[in-house]
């Protein structure tokens, strides 16, 4: 059975740092992208970046650019989502998710995890 | 990023088809496809249709996805109360080498 557990959210300072974690299991990590998602209260859906499987080939949408590293770590099965120069605007509830593959590229989306809220205000 | 058009709401009887649209361009939804989310309150997003149009596994045959051009659609068809929820496309945009996101449309079921 798959699963995504994200952790590291929390209220923060604008100007600080977070770490988001995705913690995940059932199905072999390396093989797939992974996708953080970020969903401002009462909003819609913003994709915020993928990496790849080996972890070579990180998006970002322009948002946060700059600001923002993921990264993942295939021995703990792991994605992170390194947040600094945090703006209030970047106060929602974040989501890991399941990306494609090279032989299945189709499959993103397809698992998310619960969620980890980041509130950003002084 | 310029994201996916959708409406915003969409209204229709029990048992009733409805039919969401999601409008995008060459590089996204007319390149490879959009997949289809529902979110109900309080719950994260739950895939309904990948971008090749397959459904998951669990995923009910009511829920069908199609795609002309550059616009993407999603149709339930015997729409039940449980339907009630926001639905979402998603797209990879080759020019922008990144996912977009549709607004989302709220369906409501009478």
């Amino acid at each position: 059975e798959v699963h995504l557990l994200e952790s590291g959210g929390g209220l923060i300072q604008p100007g600080g740092s977070l770490r988001l974690s995705c913690a995940v299991s059932g199905f072999t990590f390396s093989d797939y992208a992974m996708i953080w998602v970020r969903q401002a209260p009462g909003q819609g859906l913003q994709w915020v970046s993928v990496i790849s499987g080996n972890g070579d080939n990180p998006y970002y949408t322009d948002s946060v650019k700059g600001r923002c590293t993921v990264s993942r770590d295939n021995f703990q099965n792991t994605v992170y989502l390194q947040m600094n120069s945090l703006r209030v605007d970047d106060t929602g509830v974040y989501y890991c998710a399941k990306g494609g593959s090279p032989e299945r590229p189709d499959d993103a989306f397809d698992f998310w995890g619960q969620g980890t809220t980041v509130t950003v205000s002084s | 990023q310029a994201g996916l058009t959708q409406p915003p709401s969409v209204s229709k009887g029990l048992r009733q088809t409805a039919t969401l649209t999601c409008t995008g361009n060459s590089n996204n939804v007319g390149n490879q496809g959009a997949v289809w989310l529902q979110q109900r309150q309080g719950l994260p997003p739950k895939l309904l249709s990948y971008r090749n149009n397959n459904r998951p596994s669990g995923i009910s045959e009511r829920f069908s996805a199609s795609r002309s051009g550059n616009t993407a659609s999603l149709t339930i068809t015997g729409l039940q109360f449980e339907d009630e929820a926001d639905y979402y496309c998603a797209a990879w945009d080759s020019s922008l080498s990144g996912w977009v996101f549709g607004g989302g449309t709220k369906a409501t079921v009478l």
